[in-house]
C-alpha cells in the first residue's frame, strides 16, 4: 500500500540546472497537486491536475512546469533552477472534492537545495 | 481571496496539558475546513475535518468546531502526549478541491 511516492527524496542542484521531480500514486486518484513548503509560509500550491492530460496553475507557478501524461504520475519540472526555489516539495492526490470525505493524500516530500 | 491565519508558534507544553491552536479564516462561499498534521520527516496527514457550520470534527482525542459566526476552527485536545509533537496546519477548501493552508504551528510536548 504505497499511496503517494515522491522521487527523489533529496537533491542538490546548482543555479541554472534543470531537474524533474516525480510523483506516483497507486490509489486511482483523479486529482494531483504539487506544493512547496517554506518556513513560516505553510504550503503553497504550485500546479495541479484534475485528470490525465490536464494541468492548471496554482498560487506560485512561475519557474515550474508540470505534466500529467498518465493518471498515476504527475511530474514537476524546473527548467533553470534558482536559489529561491530551495524548498521542500510535496505531492498530493485525491479523488475529488474534500467535501465528500475524500481528503488529499500527501507524499513524504522532496527536499531540494539550489546553490 | 481565501486565507487562513493560525496562532504563532512554536507551542511547548508538558504532557497531559490542555492544547488549543487557534485558526481563523477568510473565504468566499461556504468552505470546508481541515486540520492536517505533519510528523517529522513525513508528509501531511488529515487529522480531522468539518464541512458545514457547527460541525465538529474529531480524531485521536483532537476536536475542532466549525464556527461560522467567528470564522474560526480552533483545534483542541484535553491531554496531550509526547507523541503529539508535530506541526499542525489549518486549511480550507472552497471549490475545485484546492486547499489554502495556514502557516503551520509547531507543537512540542515534553515528558
Amino acid at each position: 500500500n504505497a499511496g503517494v511516492t515522491q522521487t527523489p527524496k533529496f537533491r542538490v542542484l546548482k543555479t541554472g540546472q534543470s531537474m524533474t521531480l516525480l510523483c506516483a500514486q497507486d490509489m486511482n486518484h483523479e486529482y494531483m497537486y504539487w506544493y512547496r513548503q517554506d518556513p513560516g509560509m505553510g504550503l503553497r500550491l504550485i500546479h495541479y491536475s484534475v485528470g490525465e492530460g490536464t494541468t492548471a496553475k496554482g498560487e506560485v507557478p512561475d519557474g515550474y512546469n508540470v505534466s500529467r501524461l498518465k493518471k498515476q504520475n504527475f511530474l514537476l519540472g524546473l527548467e533553470s533552477a534558482a536559489p529561491s526555489q530551495t524548498s521542500v516539495y510535496f505531492c498530493a492526490s485525491s479523488y475529488s472534492s474534500g467535501r465528500y470525505n475524500q481528503p488529499q493524500h500527501f507524499g513524504d516530500g522532496t527536499r531540494l537545495s539550489i546553490l | 481571496g481565501n486565507s487562513v491565519t493560525q496562532m504563532e508558534g512554536p507551542v511547548t507544553l508538558s504532557e497531559e496539558a490542555f492544547l488549543t491552536i487557534n485558526c481563523t479564516y477568510t473565504a468566499t462561499g461556504y468552505p470546508s475546513l481541515f486540520w492536517y498534521v505533519q510528523y517529522p520527516g513525513e508528509g501531511l496527514q488529515l487529522l480531522l475535518k468539518a464541512t458545514k457550520a457547527d460541525d465538529k470534527g474529531s480524531n485521536k482525542g483532537f476536536e475542532a468546531t466549525y464556527r461560522k459566526e467567528t470564522t474560526s476552527f480552533h483545534l483542541e485536545k484535553g491531554s496531550v502526549q509526547v507523541s503529539d509533537s508535530a506541526v499542525y496546519f489549518c486549511a480550507l477548501e472552497t471549490s475545485g478541491s484546492r486547499l489554502t493552508f495556514g502557516e503551520g504551528t509547531q507543537l512540542t510536548v515534553n515528558p
